[in-house]
């Protein structure tokens, strides 16, 4: 199993600011997820981050608008940039779920971020 | 895109009631799997059923899955107000390396009133 601790729980954000989320995580693991959850929605899978190489984004997210840092296995952040009330959402951080084994994933508690 | 479609898309039931939520998928998955969501917070891993399974227990939860009908259910028996969340299936698709991530429904939402 795996422990994730994502801060900020929440925010409130002017538009045109930024907001860096983190994620750690109690465990080594190759590979983190970001999704997306828009409001009464499903999540969406914004990017997978490895470490040591860049992000994979899925289609409809840009790395200018969603910047992704892995420093190391354990450790990941994600920047909502130049926001805009659209990107109110619920953000969430996630290890496994995949992988040769296909195991259940982990989540963080989620980031509600409201902008106004 | 979506592989998961659940319904009812909302539930409502008494307390001690059963509760069934229905997940359809489109293609070829490896397993399918069961979260909960409380107040918009982090999912909860409830359960996974891989496709060579038809069906399994854990505690109140009863999981099946129909891979010719591309379907699972889950079912809570004996409901109580502390199920309430939102209930999400998930898919891991049937890929041949080690990539892959889970695919969400849109989800069910769950109240069972005391």
């Amino acid at each position: 199993s795996a422990v994730i601790s994502q801060k900020p729980s929440r925010d409130i954000c002017q538009r045109g600011t930024s907001l860096t989320i983190q994620c750690q995580v109690d465990s080594q693991v190759t590979m983190m997820f970001w999704y997306r959850q828009q409001p009464g929605q499903s999540l969406t899978l914004i990017a997978t981050a490895n470490q040591g190489s860049e992000a994979t984004y899925e289609s409809g997210f840009v790395i200018d608008k969603f910047p992704i840092s892995r420093p190391n296995l354990t450790f990941s952040t994600l920047t909502v940039s130049n926001m805009s009330p659209e990107d109110s959402s619920i953000y969430l951080c996630s290890v496994g779920g995949q992988g040769a084994f296909y195991t259940e994933a982990f989540f963080g508690q989620g980031t509600r971020l409201t902008v106004v | 895109s979506q592989q998961g479609e659940e319904d009812p898309q909302a539930l409502s039931i008494q307390e001690g009631e059963n509760a069934t939520m229905n997940c359809s998928y489109k293609t070829s998955i490896n397993n399918l799997q069961w979260y909960r969501q409380n107040s918009g917070r982090g999912l909860v891993h409830l359960i996974l059923i891989r496709s060579n399974e038809r069906e399994k227990h854990s505690g109140r939860l009863r999981v099946t899955l129909d891979t010719s009908k591309k379907s699972s259910s889950l079912l809570i028996t004996a409901s109580r107000a502390a199920d309430t969340a939102s209930y999400f299936c998930a898919t891991a698709l049937n890929y041949g390396g080690s990539q892959g991530n889970l695919i969400f429904g849109k989800g069910t939402k769950l109240s069972v009133k005391p």
